[in-house]
C-alpha cells in the first residue's frame, strides 16, 4: 500500500511549456484533490475530483486543467505555464467527499517556471 | 466567505515548555476542524481532527485542541516541547456544505529551542 504518490518530484519549466503532474492512489478512495503551497498562503485547492468522471474548480483553477478517468489517477495539466505557477503542489485522497473524513496528502512536486 | 486565521505566523518555545498555537475560523455551519503538520520538506500529516463528539480532541505525538463554539477557535496545545515538534503547523477548517473542501490557514512555524 503505498498511499498517495506523485511524481516528479522536481520539475523546472519555461514560460509557456505544459506538462502533467502526475498523482495516484491505491487506497480506493472517492475523493482526490490537488492544492497549491506558497509561502504564508497556506494551501490552496486548484480542483478536486468526487469519483471517477466527476470534477470540479476549486479556489484557484486558472491556468490547471484536470481529468478523472479513474479511481486511481488524477492529473494535474498546466497548459502554459507561468512564472506565478511556481509554487509546491501537492495531491490528496479521501475516502468520502465529506469533510469529516481525513485526507492523505502526497509528498509533493516542486516546479519551478523561469 | 470561509475563513482561517492563524493568529501567530511564527512561535518559538524551549524544549519542554507548554506549545500554544492558535487559530480562529469563520464559518455559518459546524465545520470540521483538523490541525496539519509538515516538517522540512515533507508532506502534511494528520495531527487531529473535531467532527463534533467531544470538544478537547486528543490528537498524535501529544497535541491536543479545543473546539470553542462561543469564540470560534480552535487552539492546538502541547504540555511540553520536544525538539522533534519544530515544524510548521496549519489549522484546517471543512466544510461539509461543499463537500470535502479544505480551506487552510497561513501556517505557523514553530521552533524549539534548547
Amino acid at each position: 500500500n503505498a498511499g498517495v504518490t506523485q511524481t516528479p518530484k522536481f520539475q523546472v519549466l519555461k514560460t509557456g511549456q505544459s506538462m502533467t503532474l502526475q498523482c495516484a492512489q491505491d487506497m480506493n478512495h472517492e475523493y482526490m484533490s490537488w492544492y497549491r503551497q506558497d509561502p504564508g498562503m497556506g494551501l490552496r485547492l486548484i480542483h478536486y475530483s468526487v469519483g471517477a468522471g466527476i470534477t470540479d474548480q476549486g479556489e484557484v483553477p486558472n491556468g490547471y486543467n484536470v481529468s478523472r478517468s479513474t479511481t486511481e489517477d488524477f492529473p494535474l495539466r498546466l497548459l502554459s505555464a507561468a512564472p506565478s505557477q511556481t509554487s509546491v503542489y501537492f495531491c490528496a485522497s479521501s475516502p468520502g467527499w465529506d469533510s469529516l473524513y481525513e485526507q492523505y496528502f502526497g509528498p509533493g512536486t516542486r516546479l519551478t517556471v523561469t | 466567505a470561509q475563513s482561517v486565521t492563524q493568529l501567530d505566523s511564527h512561535v518559538s518555545v524551549s524544549e519542554g515548555t507548554p506549545v500554544l498555537l492558535r487559530c480562529n475560523y469563520s464559518s455559518s455551519y459546524s465545520p470540521s476542524l483538523f490541525w496539519y503538520v509538515q516538517h522540512p520538506n515533507k508532506g502534511l500529516q494528520l495531527l487531529l481532527k473535531y467532527t463534533s463528539a467531544a470538544t478537547l480532541v486528543k490528537g498524535i505525538n501529544g497535541f491536543e485542541a479545543e473546539f470553542k463554539k462561543s469564540e470560534t477557535s480552535f487552539h492546538l496545545t502541547k504540555p511540553s516541547a520536544h525538539m522533534s515538534d519544530a515544524a510548521e503547523y496549519f489549522c484546517v477548517v471543512g466544510y461539509m456544505e461543499y463537500g470535502n473542501k479544505l480551506v487552510f490557514g497561513a501556517g505557523t512555524i514553530l521552533r524549539v529551542k534548547s
